[in-house]
């Protein structure tokens, strides 16, 4: 079955540098969606991806969607320690699937 | 973006009880589901909670244990039947929108003793 994967689990980095989740499907996707859940809350919907080869932004962040549709990005430029929590990205084949979510990168920052 | 409010917000039960959980929306949404996720882990989808329809139920997962109603399109609640110590979770309702975006509810954080 579909499977999404993200990469690393978990990230450390020092206040001020730069973060990169990354997203792969063993299959092409028909959209992307990146959720940020911080600790103790809930994922909270970030944005969605469609087309192939689409970049948006953020503020100081940026989000990718490969060329074969099968993987995606997430990139924090400049990080604070408000950008602490776990980033999920979710896929689905076809648009109207059910989205799968990935486990997640937990982002911390040291201060 | 809708508001959606979940109550309980967090339980201590004891095994073998039940625990209904429900989920209200500020807004008519079609499409609303129930995911359970593990401290520290991934949301696993439990269901799909259809109005005026049985749920429909990922693998794993069955109605005798997850019981879910819909009886319009604001409303759900998922009950956790017979529950062992392997039900303590984090049970989060949500809803999608027409662009296939997902918003979630705060979540229920129980504990089955």
């Amino acid at each position: 079955g579909q499977q999404v994967m993200q990469i690393p689990q978990y990230q450390h980095v020092q206040e001020g540098e730069d973060f990169t989740t990354y997203c792969n499907s063993s299959t092409t996707l028909s959209n992307i969606q990146w959720y940020k859940q911080r600790p103790g809350g809930h994922p909270v919907f970030l944005i969605q991806l469609v087309k192939s080869g689409e970049v948006k932004k953020q503020k100081r962040l940026t989000f990718q969607f490969g060329e074969a549709k099968k993987n995606s990005s997430l990139h924090i430029t400049a990080t604070q320690t408000t950008d602490v929590g776990t980033y999920f990205c979710a896929g689905a084949m076809n648009r109207d699937d059910k989205i799968i979510f990935g486990k997640g990168t937990r982002l911390h920052i040291l201060p | 973006s809708a508001v959606i409010s979940q109550k309980p917000s967090r339980d201590i039960c004891q095994r073998g009880t039940s625990l209904t959980i429900q989920c209200q929306v500020d807004s008519q949404v079609t499409m609303m589901f129930w995911y359970r996720q593990q401290p520290g882990q991934s949301l696993t989808l439990i269901a799909t909670a259809n109005q005026g329809s049985e749920a429909t139920y990922e693998s794993g997962f069955v109605i005798d244990k997850f019981p879910i109603s819909r009886p319009n399109l604001t409303f759900s609640t998922l009950t956790v039947s017979n529950m062992s110590p392997e039900d303590s979770s984090i049970y989060l309702c949500s809803v999608e929108n027409s662009n296939y975006e997902q918003y979630f509810g705060p979540g229920t954080r129980l504990t089955v003793t």
